[in-house]
């Protein structure tokens, strides 16, 4: 079957950074996604990774270790338009295949 | 960049009627596209697959007659509920792939769905 885990909720500061964790077993591996999701809106696309290593997109940053299952979504200067959810999502198949989403994390950024 | 527009963005109808849902790629060609559903605080599921100009694959436990999917072109698919029912009520989101298989999915702005 599929698990795809992160943290229901998370709470930080202003200005801060956070990290948010996604580990996954899955049946095939291709791929691993972070979005961003406001409430009542979809998904929007923020990071990829593929290989193992880290990937850096401006204040976001996505890191994979294909050996762990373990991928970690990176937030820093964090402001409080970053309050949504943040959904890992891994692409199990090669070729033109659907992402499977993990349950979300609801990031909440306070003053 | 690649844009997935979705059409309507909010519907309300009675029970036992039938809702279109549209997903167009603006940009691109989708020769494939994907429908999730989405409850709230709950993740994006996968509805059913559909492949332009062929029959939509749908994952288990969705039923293909009451959810219809046509992709008729390599830039429309439609999701048809039919005979609506109040569980049904939900937010349905698309998403589009072009050529290039390793581009991440953009989705649609979904479809907030109210079943009376």
């Amino acid at each position: 079957g599929q698990n795809i885990d992160q943290p229901t909720e998370m709470t930080a500061t202003e200005g801060a950074i956070v990290q948010i964790n996604c580990t996954y077993q899955t049946s095939g591996f291709n791929g691993l996604f972070w979005y961003q999701q406001h409430a009542g809106e979809a998904p929007t696309f923020l990071s990829y990774n593929v290989l193992d290593g880290l990937e850096e997109k401006g204040r976001f940053s996505s890191f994979l270790s294909r050996s762990k299952g373990y991928s970690y979504l990176l937030l820093k200067e964090l402001q409080m338009k970053d309050s949504a959810s943040y959904l890992c999502a891994v692409r199990k198949n090669s070729g033109n295949t659907p992402l499977v989403f993990g349950k979300g994390t609801r990031l909440s950024v306070i003053a | 960049g690649a844009v997935v527009s979705q059409h309507p963005s909010r519907v309300i109808c009675k029970s036992g009627t039938s809702v279109k849902i549209e997903c167009r790629s603006l940009d691109f060609q989708a020769t494939t596209m994907f429908w999730y559903r989405q409850f709230p605080k709950q993740s994006l599921m996968l509805m059913a697959t559909s492949n332009e100009g062929s029959k939509a694959t749908y994952e288990q436990g969705v039923e293909k007659d009451k959810f219809l999917i046509n992709h008729a072109s390599l830039t429309l698919s439609t999701l048809t509920v039919t005979s609506a029912h109040p569980e049904d009520s939900s937010f349905y989101i698309c998403s589009a792939s072009g050529r290039d298989y390793n581009s991440p999915l953009h989705f649609g702005n979904g479809t907030r769905l109210t079943v009376t």
